[in-house]
């Protein structure tokens, strides 16, 4: 099976820059996927395909990969950030092709 | 904008079954995939399967076959799930969501329903 690791949790100051890694061996050939879920709520799509951003998602929120690590950046941290993130690819070889990441609590 | 909105809280015990809608407010409805996947107290997400309702096609993780069905109604652009022989580790929020790439596996999931709490128990 294949596993994507996160860190389970990082600390931001608000204004300051916050990076989630998402890790696995099939990070490099896939495109990558990131959601936030605040607490009570459903996930929403913050980042797709990578690097790219749905309507209504702030520019403060990017995605990037070298290798085999994914990352997903917000800038200019808010206290509306506060909340865990998913990264997920899809691999198309595994009985389990949507992957998600083990998730990261992030803390403002 | 497109919404998804699912069936409410249920309480079930050991041995039965649950089945879980999830209706969309936009269109098409048919061609795009709709995956549903579950989330146990405290812990991440989990894909279980997905249908294309324009194709009549499902895909489903290894760990549900044989207790798992997906179907789509497109007359009332609704999904539904059944999960059959529940036990307490079925206990979980389950999501339907919708893919990003039209009817095609794969992608990002654009649009999540509200959630639906099943516990079992």
């Amino acid at each position: 099976s294949f596993v994507l690791t996160q860190p389970p949790s990082v600390s931001v100051a608000p204004g300051q820059t916050a990076r989630i890694t998402c890790e696995g061996n099939t990070i490099g050939g896939n495109l990558v996927h990131w959601y936030r879920q605040r607490p009570g709520q459903a996930p929403v799509l913050v980042v797709y395909d990578t690097s790219d951003r749905p309507s209504g998602i702030p520019e403060r929120f990017s995605g990037s990969r070298s290798g085999n690590t994914a990352t997903l950046t917000i800038s200019r941290v808010e206290a509306g950030d506060e909340a865990d993130y998913f990264c997920q690819v899809w691999e198309s070889s595994s009985d389990h092709p949507y992957v998600f990441g083990t998730g990261t609590k992030v803390t403002v | 904008q497109v919404q998804l909105v699912q069936s409410g809280a249920e309480v079930k015990e050991p041995g039965s079954s649950i089945k879980v809608s999830c209706k969309s407010s936009g269109s098409p409805f048919s061609s795009y995939a709709f995956s549903w996947l579950r989330q146990a107290p405290g812990q991440g997400l989990e894909w279980m399967g997905a249908i294309i309702p324009i194709f009549d096609t499902t895909k489903k993780s290894q760990k549900f076959q044989g207790r798992l069905t997906i179907i789509a109604d497109v007359s009332t652009n609704t999904a539904f799930m059944e999960l059959r022989s529940l036990t307490s580790e079925d206990t979980a929020v389950y999501y339907c969501a919708r893919g990003l790439r039209g009817p095609r596996w794969g992608g990002a999931f654009e649009v999540w329903g509200q959630g639906s709490t099943v516990s079992v128990s």
